[in-house]
């Protein structure tokens, strides 16, 4: 069946560092591939999608672009701050899914100042 | 705008015991799905909602089920809870159609159970 296989945290970093949060798949046809975040005791918030190979998903600095020949779709950052900190989700929507979500384990992240 | 809303915000049971948890979805969604977020892990699809009835379902136990009525707001029901039910229950509401755009889901956030 489909998965989703994200790094293992947690992920220490200095503010202004560059950030990189691995995520491969695995799924038939082309599914649609997304990042969430997830706050000290929040909720899950869209970071970014992706719906085909070689979309690029941005949102506050963040990027991931979706490569079908590896498939990945790695997180990244080019200088995280501290509000940063936070467990990030890998995740797809597979074909006949109707939306629903397989998730990856989740990196946490912490950004020191 | 309201967003997806959860209640209650937290609950304790004990083993044996049922419990309701409920979910407004996001204005203008017509789809609720359900996902449980054990401590340290992704959160794992439960099922889904659309027309009132169930359209989908992960890989859970009859002791769980659900309900969605007509103002698109859902309960999900567990019976005979157990230690292991313990977790965070996270509701997300999307739009069903035949675009991958309306599909996206949006997260409550949550109803955190502990089960004693």
């Amino acid at each position: 069946g489909d998965s989703v296989t994200q790094m293992e945290g947690p992920v220490t970093l200095s503010e202004e560092a560059f950030l990189t949060i691995n995520c491969t798949y695995t799924a038939t046809g082309y599914p649609s591939l997304f990042w969430y975040v997830q706050y000290p005791g929040e909720g899950l918030q869209l970071l970014l999608k992706a719906t085909k190979a070689d979309d690029k998903g941005s949102n506050k600095g963040f990027e991931a672009t979706y490569r079908k020949e590896t498939t990945s779709f790695h997180l990244e950052k080019g200088s995280v701050q501290v509000s940063d900190s936070a467990v990030y989700f890998c995740a797809l929507s597979g074909k006949g899914s109707q939306g629903n979500l397989i998730f990856g384990k989740g990196t946490k992240l912490s950004v020191k100042p | 705008d309201a967003g997806v809303t959860q209640s209650p915000t937290h609950l304790i049971k004990t083993r044996g015991q049922q419990v309701t948890l409920r979910c407004s979805p996001k204005s203008g969604h017509d789809t609720v799905s359900w996902y449980q977020q054990a401590l340290g892990q992704g959160p794992q699809f439960i099922f889904q909602y659309y027309e009132e009835e169930e359209r989908q379902r992960g890989n859970f136990p009859d002791r769980f089920s659900g309900h969605q009525f007509p103002n698109y707001s859902s309960e999900l029901n567990v019976n005979a809870l157990l230690l292991g039910d313990s977790a965070l229950y996270l509701c997300a509401s999307s739009l069903l159609g035949r675009r991958a755009a309306k599909n996206i889901q949006y997260f409550g956030a949550g109803t955190r159970l502990s089960v004693l």
